[in-house]
């Protein structure tokens, strides 16, 4: 198995749908991110979960709802999306750091490429 | 505020030759810096890494990096570069230490196409 599993790859569905994607990381690591990938922009980084607890939301629509049960599962839930939500969402995880020198990488699964039509 | 700027969106290069990916960031603070590579519908997967000593970086691939303070850079290099290393480079840094997760802030990516 891969570190980091994201499902589904792909999605397809309309402004009224609701759907959830999934990521399931096997790494042992406590901290998990959901980062928005759109053509032409950077990485925008969406949520971040540390030991369960959401510690950062960076102004995201209310159309995505995050959900993390435990440290090794996180969902994106998805309702009333808009078509410029389009794009590719990577699910990360990450060890998390007992100091700043500590290493600091994250570990990205292959990602859900979502069309909203 | 940290951020990145990759100062070329595409680089075509021709196979066996050498490649310069260039990257500048700005940071008041210490400075952890990334390179990431994309291939074609897959996530990212970490080239190599700059936390502290050597400022001289090797990554997977073949790949280095330099880290220049003075300059602001952090350059990613191949001598020699071959098809199979067309995809989309990423620089990143990473906010000071928060509460235990990395916040990672990535530049807007270099589309390295290698061609025959």
């Amino acid at each position: 198995e891969t570190g980091v599993t994201q499902t589904p790859r792909h999605l397809v569905m309309g402004m009224t749908n609701k759907k959830s994607l999934k990521c399931e990381q096997h790494l042992g690591h406590n901290a998990m991110y959901w980062y928005k990938q759109s053509a032409k922009k950077p990485l925008e980084l969406m949520f971040v979960y540390n030991f369960k607890e959401q510690t950062e939301n960076n102004s995201v629509p209310s159309r995505f709802s995050p959900e993390c049960p435990n440290s090794s599962h996180l969902f994106l839930h998805l309702h009333t999306l808009q078509p410029e939500d389009s794009a590719l969402y990577l699910c990360a995880s990450s060890q998390t750091r007992r100091t700043s020198g500590d290493g600091g990488e994250l570990f990205f699964g292959e990602g859900s490429r979502l069309t909203v039509l | 505020a940290q951020s990145v700027t990759q100062l070329d969106s595409q680089v075509p290069v021709f196979e066996e030759a050498p490649v310069e990916l260039r990257c500048n960031y700005s940071s008041s603070v210490s400075v952890y810096l990334f390179w990431y590579v994309q291939y074609p519908n897959q996530g990212l997967q970490l080239l190599l890494k700059y936390l502290s000593g050597s400022t001289l970086v090797k990554g997977i691939n073949g790949f280095e990096a330099e880290f220049n303070k003075s300059q602001t850079s952090f350059h990613l290099r191949k001598p020699s570069v071959h098809i199979s290393d067309t995809a989309e480079y990423f620089c990143a840094t990473r906010t000071p230490f928060s509460g235990g997760y990395n916040k990672l802030i990535f530049g807007a990516g270099t589309r390295l196409a290698v061609h025959p």
